[in-house]
């Protein structure tokens, strides 16, 4: 089984900050990593992911995530965050099960990132 | 291209009752994957079709149920309500058959309310 901790469920910044949304997981499978983000009254969009090599990703409005094995992390940052950044980001592992089973998504319970002029 | 489109956007029912849920996926895509999404429990993956057969299936009870058609558009549906169904239903479709490895491309939702 596999399992997503977002350990803020709340993140509250200035505009122009630098943000850190932490995501760690838990799995004991080789893995692939989502964030996700979701808009006030919209669906999920992907925002970045990490399939193999390169351990740093980057998406194309400034946001990056790190992939670290040893810590089992996956967090997201943004150096300098703006007002429409605001929004609910979700990490998501996906991995083989026992069994044979196929690859399914686990999502984080969220964390909601909220910029303030 | 059209995105992912679900009906109806709200519904209201009463538990005990049954409720069916409507997913179109984009056009070329084969897998659709459904998920229950609550401020408690945040995203659930409920389960997966990919060419009309049911890939992977989430820890829910036999009350869910799903089916794909030979247009790839799926429904699902949830049996006896009950008041802890309230959720908002979203569905995702992926080009391939790997929902936990492509890009999911995610609906506007549901929001389903049991009274």
């Amino acid at each position: 089984a596999q399992s997503v901790t977002q350990l803020d469920s709340q993140v509250p910044v200035f505009e122009e900050a630098p943000v850190e949304l932490r995501c760690n997981y838990s799995s004991s499978v080789s893995v692939y990593l989502f964030w996700y983000v979701q808009y006030p009254n919209q669906g999920l969009q992907l925002l970045l992911k990490y399939l193999s090599g390169s351990t740093l990703v980057e998406s194309i409005n400034g946001f990056e995530a790190e992939f670290n094995k040893s810590q089992t992390s996956f967090h997201l940052r943004k150096p300098s965050v703006h007002i429409s950044d605001t929004a609910e980001y979700f990490c998501a592992v996906s991995g083989r099960g026992s069994g044979g089973s196929n690859y399914k998504l686990t999502f984080g319970k969220g964390t909601l990132l909220t910029v303030n002029p | 291209k059209a995105g992912v489109t679900q009906t109806p956007r709200y519904l209201i029912k009463t538990r005990g009752q049954q409720v069916t849920l409507s997913c179109s996926p984009i056009s070329g895509h084969r897998s659709v994957s459904w998920y229950q999404q609550t401020p408690g429990q945040g995203l659930q993956f409920l389960f997966e079709y990919f060419s009309e057969t049911q890939r992977n299936k989430g820890n829910f009870p036999g009350r869910f149920s799903g089916r794909q058609f030979s247009n790839s558009r799926s429904e699902m549906n949830v049996s006896t309500l009950e008041l802890g169904d309230s959720a908002l239903y979203l569905c995702a479709s992926s080009a391939s058959g790997l929902a936990g490895v492509h890009e999911q491309f995610f609906g506007p939702g549901t929001r389903l309310t049991v009274l």
